[in-house]
């Protein structure tokens, strides 16, 4: 079956510092990437998405490049803020109206 | 941007007692939505699957007399946890995907947290 695989957290990181946090995938077909974010407390939001090989997504600084070579999505930051800090989940969809797979989160936590 | 709303966002009750929780697509329609069960430091549990018009689809261990679910308009889909103990207590979440796109993107809502007592 389809799944998601990411790295095991906690990060912690000093600000300004580079960030990855590496995630692989098993599916069939072309699945759909996506990285979630989730602050404390509250629900999850779309950070980046890549819907085909090779397409790299980017938002507020962060980027994923879809590799289907090495199934892999991993997201990066050149330079991670405080604000940063939160769980960070990578997941994928095989089609439209099935449910995302997701990985089991990497916690972040950023310091001034 | 599409956005989801869910409510109430935290609620307390006694032990026996049911409780709704409503999930809203507030500007776009959604042929289907998504419960999820959250612990703490943990990944998302989906609990089931629902289409609008028809019965949800449950997740295996997931009791759907315990958790019904309505998915009675385009924007609005229900969970109501009946009976209610303690060990339901938990952060439940709901998403939904937009009909119009094909890419499998959910949008989520904020969370409930419920708290039995």
């Amino acid at each position: 079956g389809n799944s998601v695989t990411q790295m095991e957290g906690p990060v912690t990181l000093s600000e300004e510092a580079f960030l990855t946090i590496n995630c692989t995938y098993t599916a069939t077909g072309y699945p759909s990437l996506f990285w979630y974010v989730q602050y404390p407390g509250e629900g999850l939001q779309l950070l980046l998405k890549a819907t085909k090989a090779d397409d790299k997504g980017s938002n507020k600084g962060f980027e994923a490049t879809y590799r289907k070579e090495t199934t892999s999505f991993h997201l990066e930051k050149g330079s991670v803020q405080v604000s940063d800090s939160a769980v960070y989940f990578c997941a994928l969809s095989a089609s439209g109206n099935t449910p995302l797979v997701f990985g089991k989160g990497t916690r972040l936590s950023v310091i001034a | 941007g599409a956005v989801v709303s869910q409510h109430p966002s935290w609620v307390i009750c006694k032990s026996g007692t049911s409780v709704k929780i409503e999930c809203r697509s507030l500007d776009f329609q959604a042929t289907t939505m998504f419960w999820y069960r959250q612990f703490p430091k943990q990944s998302l549990m989906l609990m089931a699957t629902s289409n609008e018009g028809s019965k949800a689809t449950y997740e295996q261990g997931v009791e759907k007399d315990k958790f019904l679910i309505n998915h009675a308009s385009l924007t609005l889909s229900t969970l109501t946890v009946t009976s209610a103990h303690p060990e339901d207590s938990s952060f439940y979440i709901c998403s939904a995907q937009n009909r119009l796109a094909g890419d499998g993107e959910q949008f989520f809502g904020p969370g409930t947290r419920l708290t039995v007592l």
